[in-house]
């Protein structure tokens, strides 16, 4: 089955730590982005990359670092200066080609941070 | 302003309503546009893409109108699995970020 994996599901790390979370996809697709979600909020564009080796910033990049090394993996380093790092990680997908700009998700990963 | 904007709600509707949401873009420019569904702590799926000449898809019917920058979902005769939030999302521009914006989203609770 074609689609987009995120783990783990649940992560709970201490104040201070870097944590990295993952979002594979095996659908082909070029672009491939990363949101926040707090409760009760809308989605929130961290990071998004349009090709391999290539990435930029969104509206909350601060704190966060990626890479994209393989254009099936594209992580997602939550650092110790992002000040309020707890919230629900979504990784999307997307083809660039004849304008289809439609997303598909993955599961999503619930960070706690305490 | 925000780029995307929604009204939150509730809305409450009985089964079998038919109930309709608008959502209002800032950007004249934007070329594509979709309205995806959450289930509560679950990711969005993206419901229809919604094109200028309007489009249905069994009970739902999308809308647009590029003049006034407004976009709308019907939903006739609502199931009780049609209760979740309904997110308005804008395509890029020609010229800017290749990503897509979301609205935050209305709430739908369909009651039996």
């Amino acid at each position: 089955d074609g689609g987009i994996t995120q783990s783990p599901k649940y992560l709970f790390r201490k104040e201070g730590q870097n944590v990295t979370l993952s979002c594979e996809q095996n659908l082909n697709h070029d672009a491939m982005y990363w949101y926040r979600q707090d409760p009760g909020q809308g989605l929130r564009l961290i990071y998004y990359s349009q090709i391999v080796n290539d990435f930029q910033k969104g509206d909350i990049a601060e704190g966060y670092s990626v890479s994209r090394e393989k254009k099936e993996s594209f992580p997602l380093t939550v650092t110790s200066a992002q000040k309020n790092p707890t919230a629900f990680y979504l990784c999307a997908s997307s083809r660039r080609d004849r304008g289809r700009y439609e997303q598909y998700f993955g599961p999503g990963t619930r960070l706690t941070v305490t | 302003r925000k780029e995307v904007e929604q009204d939150p709600g509730p809305f409450n509707v009985p089964e079998g309503a038919t109930v309709a949401f608008n959502c209002t873009y800032s950007n004249s420019a934007s070329q594509s546009f979709f309205w995806y569904r959450q289930d509560c702590r679950k990711e969005p799926k993206l419901l229809m893409s919604v094109y200028s000449s309007g489009n249905e898809d069994g009970r739902f019917t999308a809308q647009l109108n590029r003049a006034s920058q407004y976009i709308s979902l019907l939903i006739r005769d609502s199931k009780l699995s049609d209760s979740a939030t309904y997110l308005c999302v804008v395509g890029p521009t020609r010229e800017g970020r290749r990503a897509l914006t979301f609205g935050s989203g209305t709430r739908l609770q369909v009651q039996p």
